[in-house]
């Protein structure tokens, strides 16, 4: 079955600095990578998502690239503020939706003021 | 448009129970996977339903097993109830490739 690999285990940066989350795959079939955004006590958020058909997406801060030659896929926050400070995880599928995720186990990012 | 409920919030039960957890889908999502997330670990699929069938499975043995109701509605039930079943249950509806998460329901066993 798929395997997904997360790092850092836990990040410190800087606020207004840029913070960078890289997740290796090992499944050549998936083609659906989410991230998500949990706070403490609280649901997974979506924050962005790729399939394998683009190599990169932004959405305002934040922004995903992907690699399928080397299945790895890495999640981009820029100008960091402190209501970033959450766990992150990665996700990989074969068919979205229409299938389990294989997640991560998580990057605690914490932003220093 | 109502996202996705999960009850109850919290549940404690000793060894050797059953328990049975539920969950309202995002309205029109027909798929429901539910999910297990252990204390600082990433969620872990159990299984999906789509259109009241078992769509998938993840590594769990049989006495997880599921349910999907006509209007899309779940339910998780746990036999048997061992220790390390404590954790974080959550549950997420989708319609197409995104899957939404509910606020899950923290069952504790004594």
């Amino acid at each position: 079955g798929e395997n997904v690999e997360q790092h850092p285990s836990t990040l410190s940066v800087q606020e207004g600095d840029s913070a960078v989350i890289k997740c290796t795959y090992s499944d050549s079939a998936s083609n659906y990578f989410p991230w998500y955004k949990q706070e403490l006590g609280k649901r997974p958020q979506l924050i962005i998502d790729i399939r394998s058909n683009v190599g990169e997406k932004k959405d305002q801060r934040i922004a995903v690239t992907l690699n399928k030659t080397a299945k790895h896929f890495s999640l981009h926050i820029t100008e960091t503020q402190p209501e970033d400070s959450a766990v992150y995880f990665c996700a990989a599928s074969r068919r979205g939706g229409a299938d389990g995720l294989t997640f991560g186990k998580g990057t605690h990012l914490i932003i220093q003021p | 448009e109502t996202g996705v409920t999960q009850s109850p919030t919290h549940l404690i039960k000793t060894r050797g129970q059953q328990v049975t957890l539920r969950c309202s889908s995002q309205s029109g999502h027909n798929t429901v996977s539910w999910y297990q997330q252990a204390l600082g670990q990433g969620p872990q699929f159990i299984f999906q339903y789509y259109r009241e069938e078992e769509n998938g499975r993840g590594n769990f043995p049989p006495r997880f097993s599921g349910l999907q109701f006509p209007n899309y509605s779940s339910e998780l039930n746990v036999n048997a109830l061992e220790l390390d079943d404590s954790a974080l249950y959550l549950c997420a509806s989708s319609l197409a490739y995104e899957q939404f998460f509910g606020p899950g329901t923290r069952l504790t066993v004594l």
